[in-house]
């Protein structure tokens, strides 16, 4: 079944600690997208790549960092220089970064820092 | 910029009942517009979206979105609420700026209960 994973589901860190969060899409799409979601706010984007080797911050980047090496995969680092990474990240892909391309989202990673 | 407005955080209807989510959006083009639906510790599923064409949008589950230019609106509605629509529901909006980097732009979304 062709589709968004993103791992783990729940994962706790202490605070200061960096940790590294797995998306992994077997759609064949070239875009990519990370978002947050916090209670009231809806979803934010903080970064997104739109083909491989390139990405570009989105609107909360601080305090983050991506990377694109393979297509099929685009993880998310959270550093400790993020003030409140509790949150809930949502993972997405696109066929392309077009804004009438429906963006497909995996089953998010709730975070969690002691 | 872009922005959605989503009117109302929690909407609660009787099961058989009109379901109403209200969203409105602004933007400096003709915008594209997205429902999505999230049920609890989920991502994210498209319900419907308007890109061009025809302004009544149908999608799944029963659900249809109207695009009305004048009103800046694209509500969803749904005309018998069922117990599986409890969920919360996203409008999102993307324009086609000029130079710029096409993205969605999400409402703050609506949490629909369903009573029985």
């Amino acid at each position: 079944d062709g589709g968004i994973t993103q791992s783990p589901k729940y994962l706790f860190r202490k605070e200061g600690q960096n940790v590294t969060l797995s998306c992994e899409q077997n759609l064949n799409h070239d875009a990519m997208y990370w978002y947050r979601q916090d209670p009231g706010q809806g979803l934010r984007l903080i970064y997104y790549s739109q083909i491989v080797n390139d990405f570009q911050k989105g609107d909360i980047a601080e305090g983050y960092s991506v990377s694109r090496e393979k297509k099929e995969s685009f993880p998310l680092t959270v550093t400790s220089a993020q003030k409140n990474p509790t949150a809930f990240y949502l993972c997405a892909s696109s066929f392309r970064a077009r804004s009438t391309d429906t963006q497909y989202f995996g089953p998010g990673t709730r975070l969690t820092v002691l | 910029a872009q922005s959605v407005t989503q009117l109302g955080s929690h909407v609660s209807v009787s099961e058989g009942a009109l379901v109403l989510l209200r969203c409105n959006y602004s933007s400096s083009v003709p915008p594209y517009l997205f429902w999505y639906v999230q049920y609890p510790n989920q991502g994210l599923q498209l319900l419907l979206k308007y890109t061009t064409g025809a302004t009544l949008v149908k999608g799944i589950n029963g659900f249809e979105a109207e695009f009305k230019k004048s009103e800046t609106s694209f509500h969803l509605t749904k005309p018998s609420a069922h117990m599986s629509d409890a969920a919360e529901y996203f409008c999102a909006v993307s324009d086609r700026p000029l130079g710029g980097n096409e993205k969605l732009t999400f409402g703050t979304g609506t949490r629909l209960t369903i009573i029985p």
